[in-house]
């Protein structure tokens, strides 16, 4: 079963623009990370933030992490057609660490 | 460093067939792990590794999958026979630490499997 479903299935934004990804979760997790996926390189980790965190930088990156709503956002800024990529959220079980990736969300940046 | 390693990149195979992967971690990773992605959702794990022991195979389909880990660095994963539902991309991954959550994973490029 999916621990993280990420919202929404689908983006698309012109270069320049913001784009906002959430993910939902249902049940205590320890960390959440994201991840993006292309045909050029793969799977390939971004973030990690721990459940004791609220947000987290990363270059054009920033992670939200609030864990009353079981729910986190990453927020792409200034986005670039290189940026066009599926973005999944995976989360750990907080009893046993097991790693669950949700759907992803399809991000298309427009140049 | 070198990346995770996999082979072939692609397999055709028809129903009943069997097929085998083959993945080489990130040298010093003791933990490697099998995941099966069919096309529009994310990675589900198959199984974990622990050096050559097996922490986590919950979602393997054991009547027709197998992987094996023998000397503790690359691996193997085979299906025989192969279902229609099987076609899917097949990731390894290593990380440094055992607990998924807490380390980050390294993706090889997968093999995408065809079943016809």
């Amino acid at each position: 079963s999916q621990q993280g479903e990420e919202d929404p299935q689908a983006l698309s934004i012109q270069e320049g623009e913001n784009a906002t990804m959430n993910c939902s979760y249902k049940t205590s997790i320890n960390n959440l990370q994201w991840y993006r996926q292309n045909s050029g390189r793969g799977l390939v980790h971004l973030i990690l933030i721990r459940s004791n965190e609220r947000e987290k930088h990363s270059g054009r990156l920033r992670v939200t992490l609030d864990t009353s709503k079981k729910s986190s956002s990453l927020l792409i800024t200034a986005s670039r057609a290189a940026d066009t990529a599926s973005y999944f959220c995976a989360t750990d079980n907080r009893s046993n660490y097991k790693l669950t990736f949700g759907k992803g969300t399809l991000l298309t940046v427009n140049p | 460093e070198a990346g995770v390693a996999q082979s072939p990149r692609y397999k055709i195979i028809e129903k009943r067939q069997s097929v085998a992967f083959w993945c080489n971690p990130i040298s010093g990773h003791a933990t490697l792990y099998w995941y099966q992605q069919i096309l529009g959702q994310g990675p589900k794990l198959l199984i974990q590794f622990q050096n050559n022991g097996v922490v986590d195979d919950s979602q393997l389909p054991k009547d027709r999958f197998s992987a094996e880990r023998l000397k503790g660095v690359d691996s193997t994963l085979k299906i025989q026979p192969a279902k229609l539902e099987d076609s899917a991309v097949y990731l390894c991954a290593s990380s440094f630490g055992e607990l998924a959550g807490v380390y980050e994973q390294y993706f090889g490029p997968g093999t995408r499997l065809t079943v016809t």
